[in-house]
């Protein structure tokens, strides 16, 4: 069965810094891989994904994320993050064939500080 | 509609009540899938519809609940004799098709169910 380790369940940066999610998969084909951001009283909102091709994967809001077959990680990435990127992230799994079945992490919250 | 639309926006029911949540899917799209949310970050899948036929119900508890998806009307999700750790927000999301990557999940903004 699959499964998605989100190992921070909390990070604080700064406005204009840099951003890195974590996550880690487990599962024994090439997966399919997601991250949605989920604003306060909000649904999920799909930020990026990944099947095959180009390991580096460019998403919405200048979010991108790479996938490492060697690590089974699909960090999420930002360059600089704005107030506007606080939310929780959420990484996800699909099985190929799988009905579009997500299995997802417990989440990372993003806090931003001005 | 551009939008998975769930009704009603929160929900509070006694132990025991009946609770009804509904879905409204994007226009064209053949799947819906109804997600628990618990504690704030533990997505678990229930079930998941092509049209009127249910897909998957691996994740569907076997008492109490129930979910329908009927022509030219919302998807329902119910819980007959609701339990306190009913308590969670429930997500339903609607896909084209079945494939993961081509045609991913669009979730709605959730029903929030408090069960006291």
């Amino acid at each position: 069965a699959q499964s998605v380790t989100q190992p921070d369940i909390h990070i604080t940066v700064s406005e204009g810094a840099s951003l890195e999610l974590r996550c880690n998969y487990s599962y024994g084909a090439t997966p399919y891989l997601f991250w949605y951001v989920q604003s306060p009283g909000q649904g999920l909102q799909l930020l990026l994904k990944y099947f095959s091709g180009d390991t580096l994967v460019q998403g919405i809001k200048g979010f991108e994320a790479e996938f490492k077959r060697s690590q089974s990680s699909f960090n999420l990435r930002k360059p600089s993050v704005h107030w506007s990127d606080a939310a929780e992230y959420f990484c996800a799994v699909g099985a190929t064939g799988g009905g579009n079945k997500l299995t997802f992490g417990t989440g990372t919250q993003l806090k931003v500080e001005l | 509609g551009e939008e998975v639309a769930q009704t009603p926006k929160h929900l509070v029911r006694g132990e025991g009540q009946k609770a009804k949540l509904y879905c409204a899917p994007i226009k064209g799209h053949s799947y819906v899938f109804w997600y628990q949310q618990v504690l704030k970050n533990e997505f678990k899948f229930l079930i998941s519809f092509q049209n009127e036929n249910v897909f998957d119900e691996t994740g569907m508890p076997k008492e109490r609940f129930s979910a329908k998806c009927l022509p030219n009307s919302p998807c329902s999700l119910e819980i007959q004799a609701t339990k306190l750790e009913d308590s969670a927000v429930y997500f339903c999301a609607s896909s084209q098709g079945t494939g993961s990557y081509n045609s991913p999940l669009h979730f709605g903004n959730g029903t929030r169910l408090t069960v006291t």
